[in-house]
């Protein structure tokens, strides 16, 4: 079990380029979530996706958000034309649907800095 | 739609004292409740949660919780904490039957002072 991992750890981009930010969720894990991590915020959820299918999507992703999970296994969180409000951390977490809630393991977050 | 309020954003404690971080939340639906602890610069780690049954949970690190329905409460306590319990502490719910989105209260940082 090596974990969630996210990719990069670290992101600096000038307003209105696009990003892209990765997650690596536990091998046997079919559900992941996004969230995003504000300062002084708690973790707002984004979208989840169960295997491929992205099964719910939060009011607060705007359409310059999108994320993709192709194969069921990792999965990707592009913002395009980034804001300063897009600034913020941005948390993973997957889990094994049908087994005990207590198994969402979050990552360790890409932390955006948007100029 | 499910709420949590943290009631201090910042708990300043001595070492070895007992601690209390307070969370209230707001639900038309059954809910599950949870408590997470972040490290600096990690993921977020879960504590403890109640699921059903007992109201008191224990979790890791000598954490426990009660659950109150009556006052729709989920209060973390610790009688002795240690340095090593510096960081920021989330409350959390979900809908029971849900997908397991969880909903967070805006976190206390508890700072442990020797």
């Amino acid at each position: 079990d090596t974990g969630v991992s996210q990719d990069p750890r670290h992101k600096i981009t000038k307003r209105g380029q696009n990003v892209t930010f990765r997650c690596d969720p536990i091998s046997e894990h079919n559900r992941l979530y996004w969230y995003r991590q504000t300062l002084g915020q708690g973790p707002e959820f984004l979208t989840y996706f169960q295997n491929e299918a992205q099964l719910e999507k939060s009011r607060l992703l705007s359409d310059r958000f999108s994320a993709e999970r192709p194969k069921g296994s990792f999965s990707t969180l592009e913002i395009q034309r980034t804001e300063q409000g897009d600034s913020a951390m941005y948390l993973c977490a997957s889990s094994l649907s049908g087994a005990s809630r207590e198994k969402l393991f979050f990552g360790s977050g890409t932390q955006l800095s948007v100029l | 739609a499910q709420s949590v309020t943290q009631l201090d954003s910042q708990v300043p404690v001595f070492e070895e004292a007992p601690v209390e971080l307070r969370c209230n939340y707001s639900s038309s639906v059954s809910v599950y409740l949870f408590w997470y602890v972040q490290y600096p610069n990690q993921g977020l780690q879960l504590l403890l949660k109640y699921l059903s049954g007992s109201t008191l949970v224990k979790g890791i690190n000598g954490f426990e919780a009660e659950f109150n329905k009556s006052q729709t409460s989920f209060h973390l306590r610790k009688p002795s904490v240690h340095i090593s319990d510096t960081a920021e502490y989330f409350c959390a719910v979900s809908s029971k039957g849900g997908s397991e989105k969880l909903v967070f209260g805006k976190g206390t940082k508890l700072t442990v002072n020797p």
